[in-house]
């Protein structure tokens, strides 16, 4: 089975830009969710999406948005990008409707803002 | 609130020999997961093992096992005879049931060099 695929693998941006990261999820996995990975801040939960629609969000500003389409595949759209925003996004996908589930992580996209 | 905290940053040590790297959360809900995930420098978190708050039976893999106390809210997990292919990354991770859904919160990480 394949596992998370995530693309691009690699960007770079100018701050001000915007960007699209994509995430395909493991066969038969519905839930989605969105990590971003800093030196400084480690890894942090942005969002998760399951049969499309948003049901958790972590403590990121508005410029950060995402979504689902039916064949569960995800994006995420970093507007106005900052400096800050210069991170490993992660994608992870979980095949149950609860909480709890073990999630597979892809390998990431790292952005570079410059 | 809902915290891991992982205190050892950086863990050297020399092939064969065991390691324990810890893990202590904070959470005021009954029902929750916890996680270990290890990191190579290629950048996947790789999953190793879920666990969830009624279970705290110690479980053990191959070289790897794992203790989860709840008593001291501790989640440790010892690597015997280690071996240069476990250098990489580790965290631990929190998840709860009822609201959180699938969100995991991560301790800082500790970065396991396994030297030949």
């Amino acid at each position: 089975k394949a596992g998370v695929t995530q693309t691009p693998r690699y960007l770079i941006k100018t701050r001000g830009q915007q960007v699209t990261l994509s995430c395909s999820p493991i066969s038969g996995h519905r839930s989605v969710s969105w990590y971003q990975q800093t030196p400084g801040q480690g890894l942090q939960f942005l969002f998760e999406y399951f049969s499309e629609t948003q049901r958790n969000k972590g403590n990121f500003p508005g410029r950060f948005s995402g979504r689902q389409f039916s064949n569960s595949r995800s994006e995420m759209n970093v507007s106005t990008l900052e400096l800050g925003d210069s991170a490993l996004y992660l994608c992870a996908s979980s095949l149950a409707v609860a909480g709890g589930n073990e999630q597979y992580f892809g390998p990431g996209t790292r952005l570079t803002v410059t | 609130a809902q915290k891991v905290t992982q205190a050892q940053t950086e863990i050297s040590v020399v092939e064969k020999e065991d390691v324990t790297l810890d893990c202590v959360y904070e959470t005021r809900d009954t029902t929750y997961y916890l996680f270990w995930y290890k990191q190579p420098p290629s950048g996947e978190l790789v999953f190793l093992i879920r666990r969830n708050s009624f279970d705290e039976q110690n479980e053990i893999s191959g070289r790897y096992s794992w203790n989860f106390q709840k008593s001291t809210s501790s989640f440790n997990f010892t690597i015997t005879a280690s071996q240069v292919v476990d250098s990489a990354v580790y965290f631990c991770a929190l998840s709860l049931s009822f609201g959180g859904y699938n969100k995991l919160i991560f301790g800082a990480g500790t970065r396991l060099a396994v030297h030949p």
